[in-house]
């Protein structure tokens, strides 16, 4: 199933902006359709943003959409996410995942082990 | 937007059957899919398509769907059975994922 690792959080201020990214290793994503999910601490999982196989197509959560851009990058094996404008209740560790098909639907076979986001004053 | 409903908390007695419910409106006509995720982990995906084991998923956990309920079984429950698990599904109307909100599960 491959490997995926996250990079990129850390403790930011309201308002602020971070970009994470997500390594792709054992295999390559250009196929997959490409998600992050993420997780407030002691709270439950919740989809945030998926990018189709072919870059272009890409659907975001209600809480995401117009703050948050994800892209994906093939010849890199890596997927990013641009957040802006961030505010506490986005704190979360973010966890990349691959999905079974090029699009949105199926199901996750691989996820990173997470990198957390701290909004904080 | 699509919601599926599961219940925060559920116990089982060691060697005995754990059951967790899903619930969503006519679920029954979509895939549902189950994760496990143990504290400090990643999710780890148990179930798809309703009932398809994941490799390395032991046959004493199963899956179904039927109506506006889908159920984990968990037979023989463990110690290590403990965790966190959570349903899926795809909401095709918006292209969006869709996650339960969790159940804990206790082996006590």
């Amino acid at each position: 199933q491959g490997q995926l690792v996250e990079s990129g959080g850390g403790v930011v201020q309201p308002g602020t902006s971070l970009r994470l990214s997500c390594a792709a290793s054992g295999f390559g994503i250009s196929a997959f359709g490409m998600h992050w999910v993420r997780q407030p601490p002691g709270k439950g999982l919740e989809w945030v943003a998926v990018v189709w196989y072919d870059g272009r197509t890409k659907y975001y959560a209600d809480s995401a959409r117009g703050r948050f851009t994800i892209s994906r990058d093939n010849s890199r094996n890596t997927i990013f996410l641009e957040m802006s404008s961030l505010r506490a209740d986005d704190t979360a560790t973010y966890f990349c995942a691959r999905a079974t098909n090029g699009d949105s639907s199926g199901f996750f076979v691989s996820w990173g082990q997470g990198t957390l986001v701290s909004v904080s004053s | 937007s699509y919601v599926l409903t599961q219940p925060p908390s559920e116990s089982v007695a060691p060697g005995k059957t754990a059951t967790i419910t899903c619930g969503g409106n006519n679920l029954g006509g979509r895939s549902v899919h189950w994760y496990q995720q143990r504290p400090g982990q990643a999710p780890v995906l148990l179930i798809s398509f309703d009932s398809d084991r994941a490799s390395d998923i032991p046959e004493r956990i199963s899956g179904s769907n039927s109506g506006k309920t889908a159920t984990l079984t968990i037979s023989r429950a463990e110690a290590g059975d403990e965790a966190d698990y959570y349903c899926q599904v795809w909401d095709s109307s918006r292209n969006h994922v869709v996650f339960g909100g969790g159940t804990k599960l206790t082996v006590l």
